[in-house]
């Protein structure tokens, strides 16, 4: 079954709206998260890697005022994109890496469709 | 930087037939790992295998194969005997820091198995 959850799977929402996602691992503790953001037929780009207890590191290009990161507890991380707008349209996947070892492997979400109108 | 590259951005094959999966990799660590995701069109990503750097051992799990060669940076993928399930979107990807660092992902290749 799956080992992380994350909701909505589905928002659609008008322009200006913030939507917050949430990344939850179900059985584990996770030190870190990872949020990708993948453009229709385009692959997987990471956006920011998420550490409980302190502030998100985000890749180079990504707004960190217009995507938020909070990680406050080992099983949960939350994406809010901030007055969202049509070209945040995408499909917003998280991971969650169990433990802190470097041999632990990444489980993914299924992921959030995100329409912006 | 890291970098996958996926040179095949789609393959259709007939039903049966044995298709292989490319994928060239580019990175500075001296430890990482590379993986394989099937993506449907669901969406989800589903995990296929994971090989550490050290290990070039090729592997196998029922029709699938893996062929790691560090001489050439590549992780190809191979599909014996294909089936119609087997179409969706490959991705290859690349976790540099020793595998603690977030996956770096090829733009993946559609692969249509056609009945």
């Amino acid at each position: 079954g799956a080992v992380v959850s994350q909701h909505p799977s589905w928002v659609i929402c008008k322009s200006g709206t913030s939507v917050k996602i949430e990344c939850r691992s179900l059985d584990f503790q996770a030190t870190t998260m990872f949020w990708y953001r993948q453009f229709p037929k385009q692959s997987l780009m990471l956006m920011a890697t998420s550490n409980e207890g302190s502030k998100a590191t985000y890749e180079q290009g990504v707004e960190k005022d217009k995507f938020l990161i909070n990680h406050a507890s080992l099983t949960l991380s939350t994406l809010t994109v901030t007055s969202a707008h049509p070209e945040d349209s995408s499909f917003y996947i998280c991971s969650a890496r169990r433990g802190t070892g470097s041999r632990q492997p990444q489980h993914f979400g299924d992921g959030t469709r995100l329409s912006i109108l | 930087a890291q970098k996958v590259t996926q040179a095949q951005t789609e393959i259709s094959v007939v039903e049966k037939e044995d298709v292989t999966l490319d994928c060239v990799y580019e990175t500075r660590d001296t430890t990482y790992y590379l993986f394989w995701y099937k993506q449907p069109p669901s969406g989800e990503l589903v995990f296929l295998i994971r090989r550490n750097s050290f290990d070039e051992q090729n592997e196998i799990s029922g029709r699938y194969s893996w062929n790691f060669q560090k001489s050439t940076s590549s992780f190809n993928f191979t599909i014996t005997a294909s089936q119609v399930v087997d179409s969706a979107v490959y991705f290859c990807a690349l976790s540099g820091g020793g595998g603690a660092d977030g996956l770096t992902f090829g733009k993946g290749t559609h692969l249509i198995i056609q009945p």
